[in-house]
């Protein structure tokens, strides 16, 4: 069985700060994706990012960058230099890469954050 | 073009009745998917459907039933909608059944029960 566990319910910063949002996942499989995806107040899923597992590269795009490590099965999100706009709900999830069926993905119970400016 | 698309966005309904979210993707994906979003913002995965085999999440009521008329269509039914299905349905698309190149997911439909 999967699980993703996003821990932070909601965070409030002022804008400019950095932000991180934590994310550790548990699965049995050898090989998985890891994804984010931020839902902004109108609803509608937007999606960051995708991450093999293989592939422990930090990544870094603009203000965001995510930092993966797989010895402690996290999967962790900053922000920097944050805007009013960044507010929104952001979910990390978990897909696997192998096996039979369509599982589509586990996704955690999302962190609420809130930029005040 | 919307890449994945879905109809109605808002449907208010009684108790009771029966209806049904239109889901369809544009993208040549193989395999389908339905998500429900809860008030507290859980999204939990319903079904997915790929190459005519489909998957239910077994905590799903067998009220709800997808029907799939083709491989760009994943339509949801609900039979004897109950209070507790108000929440937002979204579908989504994949290539292949492990998202390797990601998932694609439509704007969501707000579903009401009353």
């Amino acid at each position: 069985a999967q699980k993703v566990t996003q821990a932070q319910t909601e965070i409030s910063v002022v804008e400019k700060e950095d932000v991180t949002l934590d994310c550790v996942y548990e699965t049995r499989d050898t090989t998985y994706y890891l994804f984010w995806y931020k839902q902004p107040p109108s609803g509608e899923l937007v999606f960051l990012i995708r991450r093999n597992s293989f592939d422990e590269q930090n990544e870094i795009s603009g203000r965001y960058s995510w930092n993966f490590q797989k010895s402690t099965s996290s999967f962790n999100f900053t922000i920097t230099a944050s805007q009013v706009v960044d507010s929104a709900v952001y979910f990390c999830a978990l897909s696997p890469t192998s096996g039979g069926g369509a599982d589509g993905l586990t996704f955690g119970k999302g962190t609420h954050l809130i930029i005040q400016p | 073009d919307t890449a994945v698309s879905q109809t109605p966005k808002y449907l208010v309904t009684q108790m009771g009745n029966d209806k049904s979210i239109k889901c369809e993707q544009n993208l040549g994906h193989d395999t389908m998917y339905w998500y429900k979003q809860d008030s507290k913002k859980f999204l939990k995965i319903m079904f997915s459907y790929n190459n005519k085999e489909l998957i239910i999440n077994e905590t799903v009521p067998n009220r709800f039933s997808p029907k799939s008329p083709d491989k760009a269509h994943l339509n949801l039914h609900i039979n004897s909608l109950e209070l507790g299905d108000s929440a937002v349905y979204f579908c989504a698309s994949s290539q292949g059944p492990r998202g390797s190149y990601g998932y694609t997911f439509g704007s969501g439909t707000r579903l009401t029960v009353v």
